[in-house]
């Protein structure tokens, strides 16, 4: 069973770097054609997809959003972070990370199931 | 990068009823496209990947079809937990991107 589990604050101030940790399990990404991504939801508002790690240390980010955007992965730990630096208040929004695969004999293809529960994040001084 | 447009944006329906919800392309995703379903303080969960496909344990009851710029979700028969908010993803180009989403409310 997969599973994914988000960390980090709930609160940053505006100008500040936001550190996320997604920690997982059922799963390792040492193992061919897997990956995480990295997706957003501001209140009442639609998804937006940030980042995304694959197996292999390909690194993939949303154009509107690359410049401030860094993600990695630590395969021993079973985490994947994501860091945003500026942060400003809208960027206030649940944070979700979620599972993926390329892998050639997967029907899910780059599509993100499951997903971790989220962790909202609050972007105010 | 791709929009995609999501009609109407709620919807008022009663159980049993059947639904048909819209997600319309910028440009062809070919089949490329999938439908999630987020209830409330819920993380989205998969519906139909690859505009028909089901995901895992999703019933019957769930279909998509389409291709290109234009795809629906179909619930053939309302039942009380599938009042929720669903949304469109496609995989199709980079950036991957979501529509606005449709609200299914209980009329």
């Amino acid at each position: 069973q997969i599973t994914l589990k988000e960390s980090g604050p709930t609160l940053v101030k505006p100008t500040q770097t936001l550190t996320l940790t997604c920690t997982f399990s059922g799963f390792s990404l040492s193992t061919t054609g897997l990956g995480v991504g990295w997706i957003r939801q501001p209140p009442g508002k639609a998804l937006e997809w940030l980042a995304l790690i694959y197996w292999d240390d390909d690194k993939r980010y949303s154009p509107s959003l690359k410049s401030r955007l860094t993600i990695t992965k630590d395969t021993s730990k079973n985490q994947v972070v994501l860091t945003m630096t500026n942060m400003d208040s809208v960027d206030t929004a649940t944070y979700y990370c979620a599972h993926t695969t390329i892998h050639s004999t997967s029907s899910l293809y780059n599509w993100f199931d499951p997903w971790g529960q989220g962790t909202l994040v609050t972007v105010s001084s | 990068e791709i929009v995609l447009t999501q009609s109407p944006a709620t919807l008022s329906l009663s159980p049993g009823e059947r639904v048909t919800l819209s997600c319309r392309a910028s440009q062809s995703v070919s089949r490329f496209l999938g439908w999630y379903q987020q209830k409330p303080g819920q993380a989205p969960r998969l519906l139909i990947y690859d505009a028909s496909n089901r995901a895992t344990d999703i019933p019957a009851r769930f279909s998509g079809s389409g291709s290109g710029t234009d795809f629906t979700l179909t619930i053939s028969s309302l039942e009380p937990e599938d009042f929720a908010l669903y949304h469109c993803q496609q995989r199709s180009n980079w950036p991957f991107t979501f529509g606005q989403g449709t609200k299914l409310e209980i009329k």
